[in-house]
């Protein structure tokens, strides 16, 4: 089975711009959800989706949203880009959100100028 | 709420000698545990999962874990290091049935020839 996939790897924007990642889970797999990797922070978890629902969110502002398609797959959405918002965004899957096991993909590495 | 402290920041080891990474957890709730490691400029891999069967977890690549209720820990462990295995390692807590993870600091494994 092929892994988890996200597109782009790398991204360069400005700040106040606003950029869309996204994320493609294991086939099978119907739970998505992603996480943001700095250096000062670690790794935080963003929000879940599971059958195109929110389920959880983290505690990030409002300009991070996401959203889930009928396919499972997951983009996720920074408005008003702050250089702050530098990072790996990092999406992973699970069959669902009872606790499976949840399988990372490679991220999107973020930079803003 | 859940929390991870993982007591080292970086930790240094000769080839073939043993691994050991610390790890305590704090959680409301019965927790399922797991380690990931992360090579540079890659995605999160799991290492092993504990959900309340066995104390002990074998993990891949040699790599095992044992849960300690009475010390709230989730220690790791590999009998000899290999140069491979220098990448940041992860402990991470989460809710047992629920799936958002909780992670660790970072433990950065350095290993020398």
């Amino acid at each position: 089975k092929a892994g988890v996939t996200q597109t782009p790897r790398y991204l360069i924007k400005t700040r106040g711009q606003q950029v869309t990642l996204s994320c493609s889970p294991i086939s099978g797999h119907r739970s998505v959800s992603w996480y943001q990797q700095t250096p000062g922070q670690g790794l935080q978890f963003l929000f879940e989706y599971f059958s195109e629902t929110q389920r959880n969110k983290g505690n990030f502002p409002g300009r991070f949203s996401g959203r889930q398609f009928s396919n499972s797959r997951s983009e996720m959405n920074v408005s008003t880009l702050e250089l702050g918002d530098s990072a790996l965004y990092l999406c992973a899957s699970s069959l669902d959100p009872s606790g499976e096991t949840q399988y990372f993909g490679p991220g999107t590495r973020l930079l803003v100028l | 709420a859940q929390s991870v402290t993982q007591l080292d920041s970086h930790v240094s080891v000769s080839e073939g000698t043993p691994v050991l990474l610390r790890c305590n957890y704090s959680s409301s709730y019965s927790p399922s545990l797991f380690w990931y490691v992360q090579h540079p400029n890659k995605g999160l891999q799991l290492l092993l999962k504990y959900t309340s069967a066995a104390t002990l977890v074998k993990g891949i690549n040699g790599f095992e874990a044992e849960f300690k209720k009475s010390e709230t820990s989730f220690h790791l462990t590999k009998p000899s290091a290999h140069m491979s295995d220098a990448a940041e390692y992860f402990c991470v807590v989460s809710v047992s049935g629920y799936s958002t993870l909780t992670f660790g600091k970072g433990t950065m494994l350095l290993v020398s020839p």
